[in-house]
């Protein structure tokens, strides 16, 4: 059972717009720290997508942002395309455990 | 940015210990911590611990307390994941990754190793 919550799996068809939600709780999303995104492609490792509130790294396409409200935050595709089919995670920092936390991850599929 | 190698996969008995190393490159080592994070066959990301190898000592994931201790060594620029008593479910690819701000474990990890295969199996 991870920290942060994110639905299994999502699809969409390319051009489309999707969304993935990270719910949280006070003590990680709600306690005001950042949440992050990464975007894992089968036997490679995680790529940073977006870091704190709704940065890029240099080479992340403008389709790829985030945002954050409350205990949750979401990370929004527009634009779909067959490449973005891979899985998504979140990442914030926790108090109570006092260390990183990731979401469960999401598997995109693009139809 | 920068760069992380990790030593090749292992595989282990159960009962046993693995130890997986991490080589920067190419960046500052001693002021950022070095988290271990893993992914067990069809399971997600899950931080194990870490260390800022300035401080010397490593931060662990509750889960992994009693059973994980990282290293760092500066004049190598490695760090280094040892897991005891291994069992069957700690099967998986095990990740080095660096944080992006110094000095916390707060933070978003701006650079990855390539990833080690761990196999525990009698």
């Amino acid at each position: 059972q991870s920290v942060l919550t994110q639905p299994p799996s999502l699809s969409g068809a390319p051009g489309q717009t999707i969304t993935i939600s990270c719910t949280g709780s006070s003590s990680n999303i709600g306690a005001d720290y950042d949440v992050h995104w990464y975007q894992l492609l089968p036997g490679t490792a995680p790529k940073l997508l977006i870091y704190e509130k709704n940065n890029r790294p240099s080479g992340v396409p403008d389709r790829f942002s985030g945002s954050k409200s409350g205990t949750s935050a979401s990370l929004a595709i527009t634009g779909l395309q067959a490449e973005d089919e891979a899985e998504y995670y979140c990442q914030s920092y926790d108090s109570s455990l006092s260390g990183s936390v990731f979401g469960g991850g999401t598997k995109l599929t693009v139809l | 940015q920068v760069q992380l190698v990790q030593s090749g996969a292992e595989v282990k008995k159960p009962g046993s210990s693995v130890k997986v190393s991490c080589k920067a490159s190419g960046g500052t080592f001693k002021s950022y911590a070095i988290s271990w994070v893993r992914q067990a066959p069809g399971q997600g990301l899950e931080w194990m611990g870490g260390i800022i190898p300035l401080s010397g000592t490593g931060k662990y994931a509750q889960k992994f307390q009693d059973r994980l201790t990282i290293t760092a060594d500066e004049s190598t620029l490695t760090a280094y994941m040892e897991l005891s008593s291994l069992r069957s479910d700690d099967t998986g690819v095990y990740y080095c990754a660096r944080a992006k701000v110094a000095y916390t474990y707060l933070g978003w990890f701006d650079s990855w190793g390539q990833g080690t295969l761990v196999t525990v199996s009698s």
